[in-house]
């Protein structure tokens, strides 16, 4: 079946840190990759996307590149804040189904 | 300013006791859904809509019904709740395609008791 896998968390770094949070999937056809975040008390806000092969998404100092080969669409940051603090979702969209799956959420807790 | 709004934020109800979460945006968007959020489960689908009069349903949608009678409202019924539909839900809507990202409202917490 179509699904997202991430790493569980929590993640705690120490601020400057290097952040990865791992996300593979699992999809019959051709899916377009998101991550997206969510704050204490809010619904989600996207933070990436990457709609092919090989594409790379990026804002606010996060990064995630689409690896068809691997079947996976890692987020890294290369200094994380305390306000990057959040559950981070990866998420898959397939046009052949026109339904969306979210991985389980990976908690970052990051301490000055 | 482009938003989803859902009501109500919190609801604590009994079993059997028929409730709505309303759902609307201002966005035009064709594309609208219902998530359920569970500890170490994330987000799950529960309906989608494509458009007006066009539903079908997601990976968990027993004992949920939805309704697409205008293009900016998307309700979510529970016509006999029960316990394990406690949860925080979520709806979303985006344009139809499928590379365009969902936009959220800020959830409705649901207690069954």
């Amino acid at each position: 079946g179509n699904s997202v896998t991430q790493m569980e968390g929590p993640v705690t770094l120490s601020e400057e840190a290097f952040l990865t949070i791992n996300c593979t999937y699992t999809a019959t056809g051709y899916p377009s990759l998101f991550w997206y975040v969510q704050y204490p008390g809010e619904g989600l806000q996207l933070l990436l996307k990457a709609t092919k092969a090989d594409d790379k998404g990026s804002n606010k100092g996060f990064e995630a590149t689409y690896r068809k080969e691997t079947t996976s669409f890692h987020l890294e940051k290369g200094s994380v804040q305390v306000s990057d603090s959040a559950v981070y979702f990866c998420a898959l969209f397939l046009y052949n189904f026109n339904k969306f799956y979210f991985g389980s959420g990976t908690k970052l807790n990051v301490k000055p | 300013e482009a938003q989803v709004t859902q009501n109500p934020r919190y609801l604590i109800t009994v079993t059997g006791k028929k409730l709505t979460v309303t759902c609307s945006q201002n966005m035009n968007h064709e594309y609208m859904s219902w998530y359920r959020q569970d500890p170490g489960l994330g987000l799950r689908q529960i309906y989608y809509s494509m458009n007006v009069e066009v539903t079908d349903k997601g990976d968990v949608p027993e004992g949920y019904k939805v309704s697409r009678k205008e293009k900016r409202n998307f309700p979510l019924i529970l016509e006999s709740p029960s316990p394990n539909q406690t949860s925080l839900y979520f709806c979303a809507s985006s344009h139809r395609r499928g590379d365009q990202p969902q936009h959220f409202g800020d959830g409705t917490r649901l207690s069954i008791l």
